[in-house]
């Protein structure tokens, strides 16, 4: 059974970089069949997708958020990682990560995490 | 980016009850469109796909269909573990964009 789990602080200070991971069990995040993304969603609010990762190393940004997020893969851990750059409290959500095929809509999700921006 | 709009945003129905919510895209997304359920606290669930697929495991009362702009799931007969907010998702083309939400309550 395929299970996704994000990590991470769940305080961080404005204008600091936001960092999350997502280690997968029950799966490879190396497999050709899958991407892998985050999505995050405000308290009370609707979804938004951040961006995505595929195994050969591409990645794929939401022009929204693109100029402050980076993904980053580690297949050695089978966890792919996110950052969030010179954050507002407006970054304040839960943040979920997910899988999907070329098809960008999402079977498999973390339980999420939330993370507050905050002083 | 294409815009999805979902109405109502809010529902109150009984269980039984016959629901439907609907998902109206801000251009033709030719039936790239799924729908998940979400309960306090959770993730959401992915329901179906194609806009009208349901995902294996998902009973059948719930049902989507729709063409072009406007689509719409419908859940047959309310059961009390469908009361949930409900969002619609087109994957046409990148960025993916979601609509808003619809919470379905209890009357």
């Amino acid at each position: 059974q395929l299970q996704l789990q994000e990590s991470g602080p769940g305080l961080v200070k404005p204008s600091e970089t936001l960092s999350l991971t997502c280690t997968v069990s029950g799966g490879s995040i190396s497999s050709s069949s899958y991407y892998w993304g985050w999505i995050r969603q405000p308290p009370g609010k609707g979804l938004e997708w951040i961006g995505s990762f595929y195994y050969s190393g591409s990645t794929y940004y939401n022009p929204s958020l693109k100029s402050r997020v980076t993904i980053s893969v580690d297949t050695s851990k089978n966890h792919f990682s996110l950052k969030v750059s010179s954050v507002t409290a407006a970054d304040t959500s839960v943040y979920y990560c997910a899988r999907h095929t070329n098809a960008y809509y999402f079977d498999y999700w973390g339980q999420g995490t939330l993370v507050t921006v905050s002083s | 980016d294409i815009q999805m709009t979902q109405s109502p945003s809010s529902l109150s129905a009984s269980v039984g009850d016959r629901v439907s919510i609907t998902c109206r895209a801000s251009q033709g997304i030719s039936n790239s469109l799924v729908w998940y359920q979400q309960k306090p606290g959770k993730a959401p669930k992915f329901l179906l796909y194609g806009a009208s697929r349901l995902e294996s495991g998902v009973p059948s009362r719930f049902s989507g269909s729709g063409s072009g702009t406007d689509y719409t799931l419908t859940i047959s007969s309310l059961l009390p573990e469908d009361f949930a907010t409900y969002y619609c998702q087109q994957y046409y083309s990148t960025p993916p964009t979601f609509g808003g939400g619809t919470k379905v309550e209890i009357k």
